[in-house]
């Protein structure tokens, strides 16, 4: 089993329309979680940190469920220019970084 | 915002020869550096935590001799792929991290490598 894992999609939806990823993760003791954003061939950037009771940052709402280890970013009202990979990164106790596959998300005019 | 400077962003080689991507944090001093690989749609993988003035840890299953990792100062590291092969292609990404929180890594923009 993977230890970061992420429905690859492709995700196309219309302009306007929301969105929501999972993400799940292997490790019980994982302590720091959050989602980046990756254009093609170009370097993963932080969206944002997904905190244990849930932060919203415009658009974006990440939700963290310690229990079911999962992991949500929801998108609202999406813009063409979300168009992108979404990576699920987890860190674990020795402040590594492991990255899901990532989901792809193509928003359609 | 800080800023990692990775060079050359494309490589294309011919097998056999070596190639060395830099990875530089241009206004901030950076302990340790990881390089990550990154194949055609799949995440990116762990290669190596570079950290100055010492050995780098290598990750299960990455060859130390083949691709080898120097970071001799605070604001520069090196990752050297010797005697590349075609299933070497890859992207190629370094990131720094800034201060001991870990959310503050600022990643280089990536190295496009092809070897023929």
């Amino acid at each position: 089993r993977k230890e970061v894992e992420q429905d690859p999609g492709p995700f196309n939806v219309p302009e306007g329309a929301t969105v929501a990823f999972n993400c799940t993760y292997s490790n019980s003791a994982s302590q720091s979680f959050f989602w980046y954003r990756q254009d093609c061939r170009k370097e993963p950037k932080l969206l944002m940190s997904v905190y244990s009771s849930g932060n919203e940052d415009g658009r974006f709402t990440a939700q963290l469920n310690r229990a079911s280890q999962y992991i949500s970013l929801l998108i609202r009202d999406s813009k063409l220019s979300d168009s992108a990979t979404y990576l699920c990164v987890v860190s674990g106790s020795a402040r590594q970084l492991t990255f899901g596959s990532g989901t792809q998300l193509t928003v359609l005019p | 915002g800080a800023v990692v400077s990775q060079h050359p962003s494309r490589v294309i080689c011919k097998s056999g020869t070596s190639v060395k991507i830099e990875c530089r944090s241009l206004d901030f001093q950076a302990t340790t550096m990881f390089w990550y690989r990154q194949f055609p749609k799949q995440s990116l993988m762990l290669m190596a935590t570079s950290n100055e003035g010492s050995k780098a840890t290598y990750e299960q299953g990455v060859e130390k001799d083949k691709f080898l990792i120097n970071h001799a100062s605070l604001t520069l590291s090196t990752l050297t792929v010797t005697s590349a092969h075609p299933e070497d292609s890859s992207f190629y990404i370094c990131s720094a991290k800034r201060d001991q929180m870990v959310e503050k890594l600022f990643f280089g923009s990536g190295t496009q490598l092809s070897v023929l």
